[in-house]
């Protein structure tokens, strides 16, 4: 058990809207990830951490942002929800070798986000 | 651009046959290799990582790696009907942050 958690775990929202989802973790870990997963395209990288306040994007990062003030919390903001943002998602945790990631990845319970 | 090519399947097999599941992937500088599990409306689960060429066995799984062909396997021995799920494979580049999945293939045990 990686100590991931995230929330909400469901969420129906209506377009427009602003919506952040938490990823909280409890073990320390360095690194960190946000998925989303739709039938068709798999998972699909967001953005992710390296360490407090140091984040990049990933390939599917537009209408999406990021903060991680603290090493265990990992913060999804969609400014404006639209339906095309209608998935569930996956927050992630790299284990480490060192102080390089492996790759090998622990996954929270995810969140189902709706867009009316 | 990295990609890692699975096919979507339905793989189907019946208990106790020896389910094969493949994945390409086109970086030749890829060099972290995992298998996941995800059963449906859960979370993707490890289940194998593989980082030189050959095969590692953990338990009914098997990972076979070949770097020149640039594919990784994933074979499930004695399959159960509690494997069925969708495998997904990953790769990950060396000095990368990053794994890249594939969009992974449904394996189905029938009893």
């Amino acid at each position: 058990d990686a100590g991931i958690t995230q929330s909400p775990r469901h969420k129906v929202t209506e377009t427009g809207t602003p919506v952040t989802l938490r990823c909280h973790q409890t073990e320390n870990h360095r690194y960190m990830y946000w998925y989303r997963q739709d039938p068709g395209h798999g998972l699909r990288l967001i953005h992710y951490s390296y360490g407090v306040k140091d984040t990049d994007k990933g390939e599917v990062s537009d209408g999406y942002s990021v903060s991680r003030s603290k090493t265990e919390d990992f913060l999804l903001t969609l400014e404006s929800a639209t339906s095309s943002q209608t998935s569930v998602y996956f927050c992630a945790i790299s284990e480490t070798s060192g102080t390089e990631p492996t790759g090998e990845l622990f996954f929270g319970e995810g969140s189902r986000l709706t867009v009316l | 651009q990295k990609e890692v090519e699975q096919n979507s399947g339905p793989l189907s097999v019946p208990e106790g046959a020896i389910a094969s599941l493949n994945c390409t992937y086109s970086d030749r500088g890829s060099q972290s290799f995992f298998w996941y599990r995800q059963y449906s409306g859960k979370s993707p689960e490890l289940i194998m990582s593989i980082y030189s060429n050959g095969d590692k066995e953990d338990g009914r799984f098997t990972a076979q790696l070949n770097k020149a062909s640039q594919y990784v396997s994933l074979l499930i021995r004695d399959s159960q009907p509690s494997d069925s799920a969708t495998y997904l494979c990953a790769v990950r580049q060396g000095g990368s942050y990053i794994p890249t999945f594939g969009r992974g293939t449904s394996l189905i045990v029938h009893p």
